[in-house]
């Protein structure tokens, strides 16, 4: 258990569509991150949070894709008008040292 | 920028000892990490290094060397539930934002065979 949970673990769309993932570490944590994994790629960084604040964006973050994290605790990240390239498996991670990863969110965009 | 290397696949027997090698060639350095990643799960992680040397964890070790940009994971006692994919990652400089974002390898896809 990496304390990090994610909702959904799966999630299927048309193109077009808006679609909002949630992650929720289950102790508070400062510092959480969102990244983005394709097929046979590792991993890429979206964006990182340090209690509410966003501080950091990745040019992958487009402008159909936003992230909060309201009250410090839980984030969500919305990606708005979904394209085909945007399926992948959405990652959220905490931890300062060594990052600690949930389950992950698998999007089709179909 | 940030560039990191390591082999697409490998297979070893199990039992044995594997080697996975990973080099990199980053504008900042401070640490490299090894993740262990089974077929539609999230990345685990394995290992942590900072400073040059061997770091030793039960049948996991990893190896730093900083003046070449290399790193690698040694396996020992190889078992069946080993394969999966291994992830080297590296952190650049502390970027003032309090970001620690990791900058990922492909990852080496790890088959252990009877």
């Amino acid at each position: 258990d990496t304390g990090v949970s994610q909702d959904p673990r799966h999630k299927i769309t048309k193109r077009g569509q808006n679609v909002t993932f949630r992650c929720d570490p289950i102790s508070e944590h400062n510092r959480l991150y969102w990244y983005r994994q394709t097929l046979g790629q590792g991993p890429e960084f979206l964006t990182y949070f340090q209690n509410e604040a966003q501080l950091e964006k990745s040019r992958l973050l487009s402008d159909r894709f936003s992230a909060e994290r309201p009250k410090g605790s839980f984030s969500t990240l919305e990606i708005q008008r979904t394209e085909q390239g945007d399926s992948a498996m959405y990652l959220c991670a905490r931890g300062d040292n060594e990052q600690f990863f949930g389950p992950g969110t698998r999007l089709t965009v179909l | 920028g940030q560039n990191i290397d390591q082999p697409t696949e490998m297979t070893a027997t199990e039992g044995a000892i594997v080697q996975i090698n990973c080099t990199y060639q980053t504008s900042g350095f401070n640490g490299l990490f090894w993740y262990q990643q089974h077929a539609g799960e999230a990345p685990t992680f394995l290992s942590y290094n900072v400073l040059d040397g061997l770091e030793e964890k039960g049948r996991f070790s990893s190896f730093l060397s900083r003046s070449k940009g290399y790193s690698y994971l040694l396996l020992k006692e190889l078992q069946m539930k080993d394969s999966a994919s291994y992830l080297c990652a590296v952190r650049g400089i502390y970027s003032g934002a309090g970001s620690y974002q990791l900058t990922f390898g492909k990852g080496t896809k790890l088959s252990v065979i009877p």
